[in-house]
């Protein structure tokens, strides 16, 4: 069936590493891949996304990378800082529905100072 | 901020109380959605609507109803609800239904007593 999920709940980075978020889909058809990042007390906020035709995206600080044969997302920061202490979501895009996304259940990244 | 609000942020109720939540948009956005996060599961997906006509209605028990007089704005009425209805309500707007960004609001936590 269609889901989308993580492989790690939680991820400790220190302060000013590179972190690293993945992200399994099992949907071939999908074709467009959002990451959101969520802090305390917030509404999901919108990072980056991508598309199947593509298989890297920069943004400032982060990049998604996506494989589709091992249909496969990530999500690289750069220099992580303690802003950047979250919970992070991948979301897929339904293949028959353009404004459904199938969110994962989240990782949560700890930046130690 | 996203240029999405909600109301109230926190709400206690009890099961035969009734009350709204709601949600405006300042972005000019045609499409809102309410979404329903729980506890270690992924964010649901429970109505859409399009130039203020429901064009989702995602299985959602009928002690949810969802009403939007305008573009601007989407309300969520509640009655006999049940204690496993607490969790954090979020709206989000987009510019159309078809793949774009939805701009999240920052949620209502609602615990049902």
């Amino acid at each position: 069936g269609e889901s989308v999920g993580l492989h790690l709940p939680t991820l400790s980075v220190q302060e000013g590493d590179n972190s690293i978020i993945n992200c399994a889909y099992s949907n071939s058809a999908s074709d467009y891949f959002i990451w959101y990042k969520q802090e305390s007390g917030k509404g999901p906020q919108f990072i980056i996304d991508i598309r199947s035709n593509m298989d890297k995206r920069q943004g400032q600080r982060v990049t998604v990378l996506l494989n589709k044969t091992v249909k496969h997302l990530s999500l690289q920061i750069a220099a992580t800082q303690p802003g950047d202490s979250a919970v992070y979501f991948c979301a897929e895009n339904k293949k028959d529905s353009s404004y459904k996304l199938i969110f994962g259940s989240g990782t949560r990244l700890l930046v130690r100072p | 901020e996203t240029g999405v609000t909600q109301t109230p942020r926190h709400l206690v109720m009890g099961m035969t109380n009734k009350k709204s939540l709601k949600c405006e948009q300042h972005l000019g956005h045609n499409a809102m959605y309410w979404y329903k996060q729980s506890a270690k599961k992924p964010l649901e997906l429970m109505f859409v609507y399009s130039l203020e006509e429901r064009v989702e209605n995602n299985s959602v028990p009928s002690r949810f109803s969802p009403e939007c007089p305008n573009s601007s704005h989407l309300f969520l009425h509640l009655h006999t609800l049940q204690p496993e209805d607490s969790a954090l309500y979020l709206c989000a707007s987009s510019q159309d239904t078809s793949r774009s960004e939805q701009f999240f609001g920052p949620g209502t936590r609602l615990t049902v007593l």
